[in-house]
């Protein structure tokens, strides 16, 4: 079993730039999310889905997008890049929510220049 | 409004000491409260977690206290190592919610 695995790793954007992140998760997770994490801030929420189909907005939800076309995928999406994305973004997968453990990927660090 | 404060954001062990991360959680809601451990460069795992129905869990040299009154709960590693060098993440959820603390980087010393 792969886990939960993210492209690209690394990529930087010129601001205004659109990209895609991509979370592939083979455990046939019903719950994913995506996370960001900056320094002093922790892991923030920016979207989760509770389903194939499904998508709901985390803490921080403003400038992504998100899309969960098939269960084992998972989409962030940023329309217009501005350089406070500039972040380390992980995705994540679990049985459930609570008291259920989630698997995280490696991570993709992005930078907006 | 932060529901889940962690402190220190950085701590300095020398190997065989004690490391104590501490969490507070303001949401009486939350029933899970996992640790997250995670290394540079990845992401975080899993390392332990209690529920509040019993104040402290143990698993090896890594320990949670939780105290349900004072809504706190407090990570203790034993013995550190310098292979326990990492960035812990506090964590608290309940069936509709889930937040992290800031997360503490822990140095070990050898």
């Amino acid at each position: 079993n792969a886990g939960v695995t993210q492209t690209p790793k690394f990529r930087v954007l010129k601001t205004g730039q659109s990209m895609t992140l991509l979370c592939a998760q083979d455990m046939n997770h019903e719950y994913m999310y995506w996370y960001r994490q900056d320094p002093g801030m922790g892991l923030r929420l920016i979207h989760y889905s509770v389903g194939e189909g499904t998508t709901a907005k985390g803490e921080v939800p403003d400038g992504y997008n998100v899309s969960r076309l098939k269960k084992q995928n998972f989409l962030l999406g940023l329309e217009s890049a501005a350089p406070s994305q500039t972040s380390v973004y992980f995705c994540a997968s679990s049985y459930r929510v609570g008291a259920y453990e989630q698997y995280f990927g490696p991570g993709t660090r992005l930078t907006v220049t | 409004q932060q529901q889940v404060k962690q402190s220190p954001q950085s701590l300095i062990v020398q190997k065989g000491g004690i490391s104590i991360i501490n969490c507070a959680y303001e949401n009486t809601a939350f029933d899970y409260f996992p640790w997250y451990q995670q290394f540079p460069g990845k992401g975080p795992a899993l390392l332990i977690a209690i529920r509040p129905d019993v104040s402290e869990k143990k698993e090896g040299r890594f320990t949670i206290s939780f105290n349900k009154s004072a809504k706190q709960f407090s990570l203790h590693i034993m013995d550190s190592q310098p292979g326990d060098s990492a960035t812990y993440f506090c964590a608290a959820s309940n069936n509709n919610d889930m937040r992290f603390g800031a997360g503490t980087r822990l140095t070990v010393k050898p």
